[in-house]
């Protein structure tokens, strides 16, 4: 069945520098690719998404870039805050309601 | 606009007991999902309501588990009777389901906990 492999599953970074976290998606008719941040205890939530006819979005500090050839995508998020530390989910859309999630990537910002 | 309405917030029970769950998707969506989140599993789509009706359960883990939507405001997911391993926090999200609106919006979670 459909699949998303998200890696890695966690990451440490020093606050200030960059992440990234990369997503790998097995239905090629997959056309939409959102990205959800989840704090500790509370609920998912939207932070950037894109359609397969893009190649990148950018948002502030965080930016998604798609390869639809290679079937994978990315979140990149500069200059790191505490407040950017969570965990992430990916996800791509394999049918015109549902959603393949990632298994999650815990992201830690040391100070 | 509220968000999506979840109650109650915290459930505990006792195996056996049976326990429902309650949700209010933000007005005017006509999608309606219902996820279970454990560390082992992520999320998983339990069932998916369009229009309050439900398309998709194939991710309802067996007939202990039910869900309705009686109307566009309001659903249910009941476990009858609840085990041990049902122990999981339990999200509803809404959408819009249009062409070129995906986003679907997540509840605050019912944190189930059964003894």
């Amino acid at each position: 069945g459909e699949n998303v492999e998200q890696h890695p599953s966690t990451l440490s970074v020093q606050e200030g520098d960059s992440a990234v976290i990369k997503c790998t998606y097995s239905d090629s008719a997959s056309n939409y690719f959102p990205w959800y941040k989840q704090e500790l205890g509370k609920r998912p939530q939207l932070i950037i998404d894109i359609r397969s006819n893009v190649g990148e979005k950018k948002d502030q500090r965080i930016a998604v870039t798609l390869n639809k050839t290679a079937k994978h995508f990315s979140l990149h998020i500069t200059e790191t805050q505490p407040e950017d530390s969570a965990v992430y989910f990916c996800a791509a859309k394999v049918s015109n309601y549902q959603l393949i999630w990632g298994a999650g990537t815990k992201l830690i910002i040391k100070p | 606009d509220a968000g999506v309405i979840q109650s109650p917030r915290h459930e505990v029970t006792e195996m056996g007991q049976e326990v429902t769950l309650r949700c209010k998707p933000i007005s005017g969506h006509n999608s309606l999902f219902w996820y279970r989140q454990t560390m082992m599993r992520g999320l998983e789509l339990l069932i998916y309501f369009n229009n309050n009706v439900p398309i998709d359960d194939s991710g309802m883990p067996e007939d202990r588990f039910s869900a309705k939507m009686p109307n566009a405001s309001f659903s249910t997911l009941k476990i009858q009777p609840s085990e041990p391993r049902d122990s999981a926090v339990y999200f509803c999200a809404s959408s819009l389901f249009e062409a070129s609106t995906d986003t679907q919006y997540f509840g605050p979670g019912t944190r189930l906990t059964v003894l």
